[in-house]
């Protein structure tokens, strides 16, 4: 069964980058696309974007300016970097397997944008 | 942006009913890239529903979506206590959306 778990800093300061990492075990993360997705609290959910193993990448039009998702095959884990974060960008950020249909997803961690 | 709106907000109702929850797209979306999931208080969603009507994986029978073109159901059949939640379609075949989620909740 695969699992995943997200990492990284919970505060982040207005203006600066949110950067999380997505480790992936009970599987190769060359498999399948790995996605980021977020929900701001007590909100829905938002797509951030997608990344396939290759490197390919695709992501939601509101936010393609600001985010980048890569991956580390040697570490078997994907990142998430969004910059010039603003109060509006506090969220829970999962990250889960898949392009679309989402059947495995982390715990997700709460990210809060604040001085 | 293909805009998904969810009806009702919330639905309110008792164990044993059956919960009609609905999704309209502001667009036509191909019935291959609908889902739905649930969602409870401090856990991830869960894959209910794929391509519009095929259970996910251990998904009870209770559970079922219909629909095509801009409006999309999932219907439970039998509420079971374990339910009550929030309910979310997504489509993921032109870039990415969820709705805004339907509650549904004890009467």
């Amino acid at each position: 069964q695969v699992q995943l778990q997200e990492s990284g800093p919970r505060l982040v300061k207005p203006s600066e980058t949110l950067s999380l990492t997505c480790t992936v075990s009970g599987g190769s993360i060359s498999s399948s696309y790995w996605s980021w997705i977020r929900q701001p609290p007590g909100k829905g959910l938002e797509w951030i974007g997608y990344v396939y193993y290759t490197g390919k990448t695709d992501y939601n039009p509101s936010l393609t300016t600001r985010v980048t998702i890569t991956v580390d095959m040697s570490k078997n884990q994907f990142s998430l970097k969004l910059n010039s974060v603003t109060a509006a960008d506090t969220a829970v950020y999962y990250c889960a397997r898949g392009s679309g249909r989402f059947y495995f997803w982390g715990q997700g961690a709460l990210v809060t944008v604040s001085s | 942006e293909i805009v998904l709106t969810q009806s009702p907000a919330t639905l309110s109702l008792s164990l044993g009913e059956r919960a009609t929850l609905s999704c309209r797209a502001s667009q036509n979306v191909s019935s291959d890239v609908l889902a739905w999931y649930q969602q409870k208080p401090g856990q991830a969603p869960r894959l209910l529903i794929f391509a519009a009507s095929t259970r996910a994986t251990g998904i009870p029978d209770r559970f079922s979506g219909s629909g095509a073109g801009t409006d999309f159901t999932l219907t439970i059949s039998r509420l079971e206590p374990e339910d009550f939640a929030v309910y979310y379609c997504h489509q993921y075949g032109s870039s990415q959306t969820f709705g805004p989620g339907t509650k549904v909740d004890i009467k």
